[in-house]
């Protein structure tokens, strides 16, 4: 079956522009997580979506940062006005249940360079 | 402040040796603690897993150990073999308030296995 998928796969912004990441889930997984990786670090947690409330927005570094999921399934991370601390990998991971513990897949992710 | 540590930035292993990888973690209130295995432009892929109820866990050639009181896990593959070689990551949760189930990463550990 098809897994976590996103797009693009690879953006550049020149700083200042804004940007769109979009996550699909795998079908059906009612828990959405969206993760920011800089280089040489392990992910960090930026918000989660259950079903189409955003429950946790804790992780987001700046109100330039924005997510939503309308209707419980694709998400999208909005950046507005990038800059160039901006740049990392953006995983976005999704899993079965939003109580209990289950495992979170990761898509590929999407690689920002901001110049 | 980092709350889950892996100090060993590298390591590399003979094939068919016992790879033994670290992580430490400070916050007591984590009680389900997991790893994951990334490959270079893939998302993190689920290893193996360990609730805090539990001080091993056993999944073919993988085996968790968990010290609570030394607040310590570690990771065994037995034997390694060259499609190991991965950067392994050591994640811990908790039902600390805000989103239950966010994952708490380290920084990676780089695991190389010579043939």
């Amino acid at each position: 079956g098809a897994g976590v998928s996103q797009s693009p796969r690879y953006k550049v912004a020149k700083r200042g522009q804004d940007v769109a990441l979009r996550c699909d889930p795998i079908s059906g997984h009612v828990s959405l997580f969206w993760y920011q990786q800089a280089l040489g670090q392990g992910p960090e947690f930026l918000t989660y979506f259950q079903n189409e409330a955003q429950l946790d927005k804790s992780g987001l570094p700046s109100d330039r940062f924005f997510a939503e999921r309308p209707e419980g399934s694709v998400s999208t991370l909005k950046i507005q006005r990038t800059q160039q601390e901006d740049s990392a990998v953006y995983l976005c991971a999704s899993s079965v249940s939003g109580t209990g513990w289950y495992e979170q897949y990761f898509g590929p992710g999407t690689r920002l360079t901001v110049t | 402040d980092q709350q889950v540590k892996q100090n060993s930035p590298s390591l590399s292993v003979q094939e068919g040796r016992i790879s033994i990888l670290n992580c430490d973690y400070t916050n007591s209130m984590f009680d389900y603690f997991l790893w994951y295995k990334k490959y270079p432009a893939e998302g993190p892929t689920f290893l193996i897993s360990i609730s805090s109820i539990k001080d091993k866990n056993e999944d073919g050639r993988f085996t968790v150990f968990l010290n609570k009181s030394a607040k310590h896990l570690s990771l065994h593959i037995v034997p390694s073999q060259p499609g190991d070689s991965a950067v392994y990551f050591c994640a811990a949760s908790g039902s600390y308030g805000g989103a239950t189930n966010k994952l708490i990463f380290g920084t990676g550990t780089l695991l190389a296995v010579q043939p």
